[in-house]
């Protein structure tokens, strides 16, 4: 089982300013990334696929890097609508299907 | 409008059984491998089981590998979770989720389901 890990836990950041959110696999995963953003008592929102391919409707604001084992998430200006938990999953070797622990992005 | 709509949680005891159901429209859902991905309180993201496009292929996460059982009925645009023996670590919010149509990342995703287990 591909083991994904995220850090920080927890990330506080100013409205206006970037957040960078890691995640990492404990074996490669190719570009068989995907990422999702959580809010409180809503499911989860596909944001990114292809570890860089924003999904339809996904403001240009996010953007995603990586391949093999280390990944980034970058949010370049925080919007209010914007802290939530993040997700990373990998897709590569399945099942199963493994997902990060999770960023929760605060308001500072 | 795309939409996954489950229905069928509820507050259970220890050891009895509840079957779970998603509804989908929207999109042409015989095309589309389908999972249970489950989140209990305050916890991540956790896939549970999936099944694909003809049910010839069902995987299920070992957490309840002999208890939770998959299906789907293509005329009804819905895929189901049998769950058997429930325990009170199966407390969450239980969510389907379609996979892309392209890959395997998960794109649609039900607003999920509550199952309380508790006596």
């Amino acid at each position: 089982e591909i083991v994904m890990t995220q850090s920080p836990a927890t990330l506080s950041v100013s409205p206006g300013e970037r957040a960078t959110l890691s995640c990492r696999a404990s074996q490669s995963v190719s570009s068989n990334l995907a990422w999702y953003q959580q809010k409180p008592g809503q499911a989860p929102r596909l944001l990114i696929y292809g570890a860089s391919t924003r999904a339809t409707g996904i403001p240009a604001r996010f953007s995603g890097r990586g391949s093999g084992t280390e990944f980034t998430l970058t949010i370049s200006s925080l919007q209010s609508e914007d802290f939530a938990v993040y997700y990373c999953q990998q897709y590569n070797i399945w099942p199963p299907w493994t997902f990060g622990q999770g960023t929760k992005v605060e308001i500072k | 409008e795309v939409q996954l709509v489950e229905s069928g949680g509820g507050l259970v005891q220890p050891g009895v059984s509840l079957r779970l159901s998603c509804a989908a429209s929207g999109f042409r859902f015989r095309e589309h491998s389908m999972n249970w991905v489950r989140q209990a309180p305050g916890k991540g993201l956790e896939w549970l089981s999936y099944i694909n496009t003809d049910s010839t292929t069902i995987y299920y996460a070992d957490s309840v590998k002999g208890r939770f059982t998959i299906s789907r009925d293509d005329a009804k645009n819905s895929v189901y979770l049998q769950m058997n023996s429930l325990r009170a670590e199966d407390t969450a919010v239980y969510y389907c989720a379609g996979d892309s149509g392209i890959s395997d990342w998960f794109d649609p995703w039900g607003q999920g389901t509550l199952v309380t287990v508790s006596s």
